[in-house]
């Protein structure tokens, strides 16, 4: 079964760092992007950034360049988003989903999300 | 950048109902449009991609069409799972928009 299995919630701290995974199975995760979602509370779907493991090729959306950082572990079949510190307006789930960017340019599979908490 | 503009935000219909969803896009974006729903507290899920083709395992009421800048999302007979966000969404050039969702809620 192709997956993608995301780490668990988290509440941090303003000023604080963070790093949250997404570990994808049932598929060769070199040749698939992984792309992360945010979703603010009680708002809708912005893309972040995608990442090609393979190469380690990586976009952001204009709106989070520089705001986090998205890499990839080929070798433990992980992707990650990293914050080196967190605002409170980071408060949000977290998806990470993957592209199929060779018939379908569509999110197919998605992670469950990870909700992340950031107090002041 | 393209921006990606649904209507109605919110739409009431009742079991049975035949729906349509719009997405217009401030610029030709040829078929590079797809659709996914959103149940509360779930990822979403793809439903329609390359703006008429249907993921697998999606059920046949649901169909997309459309191209250049104007789109729509059809469910043609409403069941009661159905009730929930739709948004679209749009790929060009390793960039994803989506947008801002259509609530689907019952009348």
């Amino acid at each position: 079964e192709v997956q993608l299995v995301q780490s668990g919630a988290e509440v941090k701290k303003a000023g604080e760092s963070l790093k949250i995974s997404c570990k994808g199975s049932g598929y060769s995760f070199t040749s698939y992007w992984i792309g992360w979602v945010r979703q603010m509370p009680g708002k809708g779907l912005e893309w972040m950034g995608i990442i090609y493991p393979g190469d380690s090729d990586t976009r952001y959306s204009p709106s989070f360049e520089g705001q986090v950082t998205v890499s990839a572990d080929k070798s433990i079949t992980t992707a990650y988003l990293q914050w080196s510190s967190l605002r409170a307006s980071d408060t949000a789930i977290y998806y990470c989903a993957r592209p199929e960017m060779a018939y379908k340019y569509a999110f197919d599979i998605w992670g469950q999300g990870t909700m992340v908490t950031v107090s002041s | 950048d393209i921006q990606m503009t649904q209507s109605p935000s919110t739409l009431s219909a009742v079991v049975g109902d035949r729906v349509t969803i719009t997405c217009r896009a401030s610029q030709s974006i040829s078929s590079w449009l797809a659709w996914y729903q959103q149940k509360p507290g779930k990822a979403p899920k793809l439903l329609i991609y390359k703006a008429s083709s249907l993921e697998s395992g999606v059920p046949s009421r649901f169909s997309g069409s459309g191209s250049g800048t104007e789109f729509t999302l059809t469910i043609s007979s409403l069941q009661p799972d159905d009730f929930a966000i739709y948004y679209c969404q749009h790929y060009n050039s390793y960039s994803h928009t989506f947008g801002q969702g259509t609530k689907l809620e019952i009348k």
